[in-house]
């Protein structure tokens, strides 16, 4: 169980273009996803919180106009990069909240989207 | 503010014993352990709460000292299978997590 799924795998486009990723939670739902950033050999780091039904929330330095997220379902995430630009090439990962009565909520991970961006 | 993880990277044969250690300079709620291997998504590996809680799953270990804001992952008789990338993760609000910069660890045979 708690199987976190993200589409594309793997996207190349040229700079300028949007690109959407999704991030499903494909046997629990999910109220709250988390979007986020990992450079090459570096940590995972967050980039915002994605709350079904209202707006996501985004941390300091994030662009909240280039990162456009949508959380329209309790099991689907999506987070579009506008306009992307070379300096948004990298690997972005989603997770999802599994809140468990009697036991500790936790993140699942999916297997991540990477972002090459010519 | 992310936490600290030590060592950077281990080298270890098959059989052999590592400890990763994980602290903060913030109080800590719970600590979260993941391993993620090369070019794949971190996966869960469990979660500590209380103080001098301790944790295993097979023969990988943890403990967590609330008061000295600090974690420890136990791996015990590395298996190669156990090669990848740990990660620490705190909790600060609102489920978010904070991750440390990462300890990779190398299993030989």
């Amino acid at each position: 169980g708690a199987v976190v799924s993200q589409h594309p795998s793997r996207v190349i486009c040229k700079s300028g273009t949007s690109v959407k990723i999704e991030c499903r939670s494909l046997d629990f739902q999910a109220t709250t996803m988390f979007w986020y950033r990992q450079f090459p050999k570096q940590s995972l780091m967050l980039m915002a919180t994605s709350n079904e039904g209202s707006k996501a929330t985004y941390e300091q330095g994030v662009e909240k106009d280039k990162f456009l997220i949508n959380h329209a379902s309790l099991t689907l995430s999506t987070l579009t990069v506008a306009s992307a630009h070379p300096e948004d090439s990298s690997f972005y990962i989603c997770s999802a909240l599994l809140r468990t009565s009697g036991s500790t909520d936790t993140q699942y991970f999916g297997p991540g989207t990477r972002l090459t961006v010519l | 503010q992310q936490p600290v993880q030590s060592p950077q990277a281990v080298i270890l044969r098959e059989g052999e014993d590592a400890v990763i250690n994980c602290s903060s300079s913030k109080a800590l709620y719970s600590v979260h352990w993941y391993r993620q291997k090369h070019g794949e998504a971190p996966v869960f590996l469990m979660i500590l709460l209380k103080g001098g809680e301790q944790k295993g799953h097979d023969k990988i270990s943890a403990s967590f000292n609330e008061k000295k804001q600090q974690s420890s992952l136990y791996l015990t008789a590395s298996q190669l299978s156990y090669s990848g990338t740990y990660f620490c993760g705190t909790e600060w609000v609102d489920y978010k997590l904070s991750f440390g910069a990462g300890t990779t660890v190398t299993v030989r045979a």
